[in-house]
């Protein structure tokens, strides 16, 4: 069956430091991987998608990045976060576009 | 551009009532329509999808209808349960397109 993990559970970070979420899929080949942010009392905004390896499209312009180096592996980073970038952030999947999505646990940010 | 809105925003039942969720969305060409739940601070839990062609789905005490002339889902959550008690969110997507997202109801059953 397919699985989907995402870590950290929770983060702390300064503003201005680095960041990296990392998410994998098990038990699927080729899904099509996304990045959604979750601001407190907000809804889900779709920050990246991936159809394939290197692949990465972005929905909204801003301090982050998303990178997709093996077919199964989607990364979010930023090089300074700003005190902005807080959020819960989910990783999910799907077999083609509009297939039904099926989301990590997620990763609280706070930024301080 | 697709607009998905969610009626009511906030919900709060005694337990055992019947409950009804309601999700609209301005572009009826959809391809699938999905129904989540999410409970505080947790990921999205998938409860039901529902593709096109059809016009309901059920799991359980949930049915979810579509009607894609009129733009709307209903869930419907028979004989509530305080574990109910949750946000609910409807998506909706064009064939090949990304999920767009309603701002969720979120229902409390109180004991």
């Amino acid at each position: 069956s397919q699985t989907i993990h995402q870590w950290p559970a929770t983060l702390v970070q300064p503003v201005g430091s680095p960041l990296s979420l990392e998410c994998t899929v098990e038990g699927t080949s080729n899904p099509n991987l996304y990045w959604y942010r979750q601001a407190a009392g907000r809804g889900l905004q779709l920050l990246f998608y991936s159809v394939g390896i290197g692949q990465i499209s972005s929905e909204v312009p801003q301090n982050l990045s998303a990178s997709r180096p093996q077919d199964r592996q989607f990364i979010l980073s930023s090089k300074k976060l700003l005190l902005s970038d807080s959020g819960f952030y989910l990783c999910a999947w799907s077999v083609v576009h509009s297939f039904g999505y099926t989301f990590g646990s997620g990763t609280r940010l706070t930024v301080v | 551009k697709q607009e998905v809105t969610q009626i009511p925003a906030a919900l709060s039942v005694p337990e055992g009532e019947n409950l009804v969720l309601n999700c609209s969305f301005t572009d009826s060409a959809i391809y699938n329509l999905q129904w989540f739940r999410q409970d505080p601070g947790k990921g999205l839990t998938s409860l039901l999808l529902i593709q096109s062609s059809q016009r309901e789905q059920t799991s359980g005490r949930l049915n979810a209808s579509l009607d894609k002339s009129s733009g709307r889902s209903t869930l419907y959550i028979a004989a509530s349960q305080p574990g109910d008690s949750a946000t609910y969110l409807c998506a909706v997507a064009g064939y090949g397109q990304n999920f767009v997202f309603g701002p969720g109801t979120r229902l409390s059953v109180l004991p």
